[in-house]
């Protein structure tokens, strides 16, 4: 167990709708992280957020946003939603999301599957 | 860019084999590297890393050695489990971004 949870595990909607991915970082950890693991893409970086604060941005879809608040945790907003959206969204959280040798704490995933 | 390649799988073994999966990378600078596993159906796991060349990452009986000569960092176990059948993903970072950079991802397959 990392210490990263997210919330739900399974997702399951229609094209267009609108979804919302919770993470909740490890205790003490201010950075978080959004990947995307698709079949076709492999993992792919979406955005980092750390204190709050947006970081990094990595290929996140303008359809996509995301956020994180005082108390830490982070959400993943998806919005007209599309067959190719369909992939295992992972948070991951790190102390100070300053990368170099600073390890990653991956979450167990949401998988959405958007028909 | 930064980039990573890992050996196309799948890796399938017999118990007790020896382990070796490739990783090679491209950097600008002077990563930190690392092996990260999942395992079916769950997330993934930090398996092991490696902050400068020569530095040898180990767990679990896998080792990995930071190579900046030849800009690799390949997986090895000298004995293979059926418990270890998973994907297995190299990653690299650099201080100046803070993303992970991933490979592909190989998945491997011990049959005992």
């Amino acid at each position: 167990d990392s210490g990263v949870t997210q919330t739900p595990k399974h997702l399951i909607t229609a094209t267009g709708q609108r979804v919302t991915l919770r993470c909740s970082p490890r205790s003490g950890d201010l950075s978080v992280y959004w990947y995307q693991q698709s079949l076709d893409q492999g993992l792919q970086f979406l955005i980092q957020y750390y204190n709050g604060e947006e970081r990094a941005k990595g290929n996140i879809l303008e359809r996509f946003s995301a956020q994180q608040f005082p108390d830490l945790h982070s959400e993943l907003n998806l919005s007209s939603l599309e067959l190719g959206d369909s992939a295992l969204y992972f948070c991951a959280s790190s102390v100070s999301g300053t990368g170099g040798p600073e390890t990653q704490y991956f979450g167990p995933g949401t998988r959405l599957l958007v028909l | 860019g930064n980039s990573v390649t890992q050996m196309e799988g799948p890796v399938t073994l017999s118990e007790e084999a020896f382990l070796t999966i490739n990783c090679t990378y491209t950097a600008t600078g002077y990563p930190s590297l690392f092996w990260y596993v999942q395992y079916p159906g769950e997330g993934l796991q930090l398996l092991l890393k490696a902050t400068k060349a020569d530095d040898k990452g180990s767990n679990k009986g896998f080792e990995a050695t930071y190579r900046k000569e030849t800009t690799s960092f390949h997986l090895e176990k000298g004995s293979v489990q059926v418990s270890d059948s998973a994907v297995y993903f190299c990653a690299l970072s650099e201080s100046s971004n803070y993303q992970l950079i991933w490979g592909a991802g190989t998945k491997l397959i011990i049959k005992p």
